[in-house]
């Protein structure tokens, strides 16, 4: 069965420092795999999307991910932290099949110190 | 501006009323999904749908159902409300089998007392 984790609940960066958040998936074949960004009390925004190709991919407000098949692992990076950035970021795994099925990780928190 | 719109921000409703949460999209998606999000357990799916008058049990259905009577709009229901279903629902949807990803209402806050 697919899974996906993020190993941590809770970061907090000051403002300039550089960000990566990690997650690791566990599924069956190259899956889709997706990082989306929560504001408090607004709905998920997709960030980036990694769907086949280039396992560096760019994203909106400065953020990129790399998908590693070996670690099976696709962490979100960012050089350059904003206080705007604060927020709740989750991972995702969608299957390559009908129905477009995601499954999300628990979510990281990110606080950043001004 | 493409958009998925939840009717309602914050609802409070009372042990065993029925709650109708409504999500309407206007970019034509094939699929609409509800979730559910509480603290320390992410996004739980509810139900999905892939098409009009077809429904799929997601991973906690329990207590839920819904409604897709037009491609627009999918409607979950909380046939009689529990103190244990007060959370917040976002709905969600996308288009065709996978990889462009999910444009996500606001949510809707449920509070049953």
């Amino acid at each position: 069965a697919q899974s996906v984790t993020q190993p941590d609940i809770h970061i907090t960066v000051s403002e300039g420092a550089s960000l990566e958040l990690r997650c690791n998936y566990s599924y069956g074949a190259t899956p889709y795999l997706f990082w989306y960004v929560q504001s408090p009390g607004q709905g998920l925004q997709l960030l980036l999307k990694y769907f086949s190709g280039d396992t560096l991919v760019q994203g909106i407000k400065g953020f990129e991910a790399e998908f590693k098949r070996s670690q099976s692992s696709f962490n979100l990076r960012k050089p350059s932290v904003h206080w705007s950035d604060a927020a709740e970021y989750f991972c995702a795994v969608g299957e390559k099949t009908s129905y477009d099925k995601v499954i999300f990780g628990p979510g990281t928190s990110l606080s950043v110190i001004p | 501006d493409v958009k998925v719109t939840q009717s309602s921000r914050y609802l409070v409703k009372r042990t065993g009323e029925k709650v109708f949460l409504e999500c309407v999209q206007d970019m034509d998606h094939e699929n609409m999904f509800w979730y559910r999000q509480d603290p320390g357990l992410g996004l739980r799916l509810i139900y999905f749908s892939y098409d009009v008058k077809m429904k799929e049990k997601g991973d906690i259905p329990e207590g839920y159902s819904v409604s897709r009577e037009k491609k627009e709009r999918f409607s979950l229901i909380l046939e009689s409300a529990s103190t244990n279903q007060t959370s917040m629902y976002l709905c969600a949807s996308s288009s065709g089998t996978g990889g462009r990803g999910y444009t996500f209402g606001s949510g809707t806050r449920l509070t049953v007392v």
